[in-house]
């Protein structure tokens, strides 16, 4: 089955700087890439997403990089706000309709 | 935010007893998915339904059953709670597939915090 591995963990950065967030997968059969975020409390939320067939997606200050070839796709959120701290996580789907989940990243942006 | 309401959202219960969490929709989605979160595991399929009546089992489905009598309502049982079970229990709708694309998101309820004692 799919192995999604999801890194870092923890990740600590000053307001206004970058954060990025890796994962990669196993499955050459995975297509679809959707990010998500989980506020205290809440059920995740999806954020961004992108199909296999795209390398780049951009939506304001959250971008997701693709790259099949090697199996990972990355999350990148510029200008941090306070507001961006929460559990962020991957996810692989293929067209099997089942999604697996990378183990999340605790985002924490400092004022 | 998709119309998933879970119930309860928290409970406490013994080990050994039966217990159901319940999970409604009123997207009229055809997919219905339950997952369990723990630290340092993220979100694992326990069970999955793509239909009324249809279902099948996730990567821990042991422990676990589920039923799909209407659209709405996607049921997950826990026959007889263990310690292990503790946990947060996720509800997830998917609509179904545009122009044969499997490229739609899921849309997560609240969770239910299950403490099995």
């Amino acid at each position: 089955g799919e192995n999604v591995e999801q890194h870092p963990s923890t990740l600590s950065v000053q307001e206004g700087d970058s954060a990025v967030i890796k994962c990669t997968y196993s499955d050459s059969a995975s297509n679809y890439f959707p990010w998500y975020k989980q506020e205290l409390g809440k059920g995740p939320q999806l954020i961004i997403d992108i199909r296999s067939n795209v390398g780049e997606k951009k939506d304001q200050r959250i971008a997701v990089t693709l790259n099949k070839t090697a199996k990972h796709f990355s999350l990148h959120i510029t200008e941090t706000q306070p507001e961006d701290s929460a559990v962020y996580f991957c996810a692989a789907r293929s067209n099997a309709g089942k999604s697996t989940f990378g183990d999340g990243t605790t985002l924490t942006v400092k004022p | 935010d998709a119309g998933i309401t879970q119930s309860p959202r928290h409970k406490v219960t013994e080990t050994g007893t039966p217990v159901t969490l319940r999970c409604h929709q009123t997207e009229n989605h055809r997919y219905m998915y339950w997952y369990r979160q723990d630290p340092g595991h993220g979100l694992r399929l326990i069970h999955y339904s793509y239909g009324v009546k249809d279902t099948d089992k996730g990567e821990v489905s042991d422990g676990y059953s589920v039923s799909r009598s209407k659209t709405e309502d996607f049921l997950l049982t826990l026959e007889s709670a263990t310690s292990s079970q503790t946990s947060v229990y996720f509800c997830a709708i998917r609509g179904g597939e545009t122009g044969g694309s499997y490229n739609s998101p899921l849309h997560f309820g609240n969770g239910t915090r299950l403490t099995v004692t």
